[in-house]
């Protein structure tokens, strides 16, 4: 597709429900990272992939998180018995190539999850 | 830890007024440097980028952005801003070492017609 698309654009989870929030990057795409941005606040880094390795996690704030990518392309982001804390916008990008090289990164509309 | 600061949670601007919005980060290596900005319902968008050269960097719509390297800032400026403008706008850096985009916390700009 012409840019970063993600699914589902809202998704309003129970308390303990599992939910899985999907990212399908500008094709070609090598690198993909994940973020969360909180209401008012920046996007926080969470994980971030290279073709199909995930070369950084340390943002994931718990063991309940859980991101894949496992053919380099599409990647899944899964949170576990979501907790009311875990409301936010969840914005997947994709750039080129390494970023650090000069690739723009470039972010989808992102996915809103509201934890009841 | 790397980290980045806009000094400005929230800046209130009249048409063709001029903006100047602060970023400072905190990391002692080689960065690039970015400002993207969010306008209401839509996703982030670059506005510009510093990799090296020249430490004037323009960008879209008039925004420009001026690295100084001793003073570990990047701030954004824009001679005229236009109601169109009214977004919220974002500094990140990315270090060489880390390859991570880290964003600051964000600017609203609200300009009046």
């Amino acid at each position: 597709g012409a840019g970063v698309s993600q699914s589902p654009r809202y998704k309003v989870a129970k308390r303990g429900q599992d939910v899985a929030l999907r990212c399908d990057p500008i094709s070609g795409h090598v690198s993909l990272f994940w973020y969360q941005q909180a209401l008012g606040q920046g996007p926080e880094f969470l994980t971030y992939f290279q073709n199909e390795a995930q070369l950084d996690k340390s943002g994931l704030p718990s063991d309940r998180f859980f991101a894949e990518r496992p053919e380099g392309s599409v990647s899944t982001l899964k949170i576990q018995r979501t907790q009311q804390e875990d409301s936010a916008v969840y914005l997947c990008a994709s750039s080129l190539g390494e970023a650090r090289t000069g690739n723009t990164i470039y972010f989808g509309e992102g996915s809103w999850l509201t934890v009841v | 830890a790397q980290s980045v600061s806009q000094h400005n949670h929230h800046v209130i601007l009249s048409e063709a007024a001029s903006l100047e919005l602060g970023c400072n980060y905190s990391y002692g290596g080689t960065v690039n440097l970015f400002w993207y900005v969010q306008y209401p319902g839509q996703h982030l968008q670059l506005l510009l980028k510093y990799f090296s050269g020249d430490p004037l960097v323009k960008g879209i719509k008039g925004f420009e952005a001026e690295f100084i390297k001793s003073k570990f800032s990047f701030n954004l400026r824009k001679p005229s801003v236009q109601w169109s403008d009214t977004a919220e706008y974002f500094c990140a850096v990315i270090s060489s070492n880390t390859g991570k985009l880290i964003f600051g916390q964000g600017t609203t700009l609200q300009v009046k017609p």
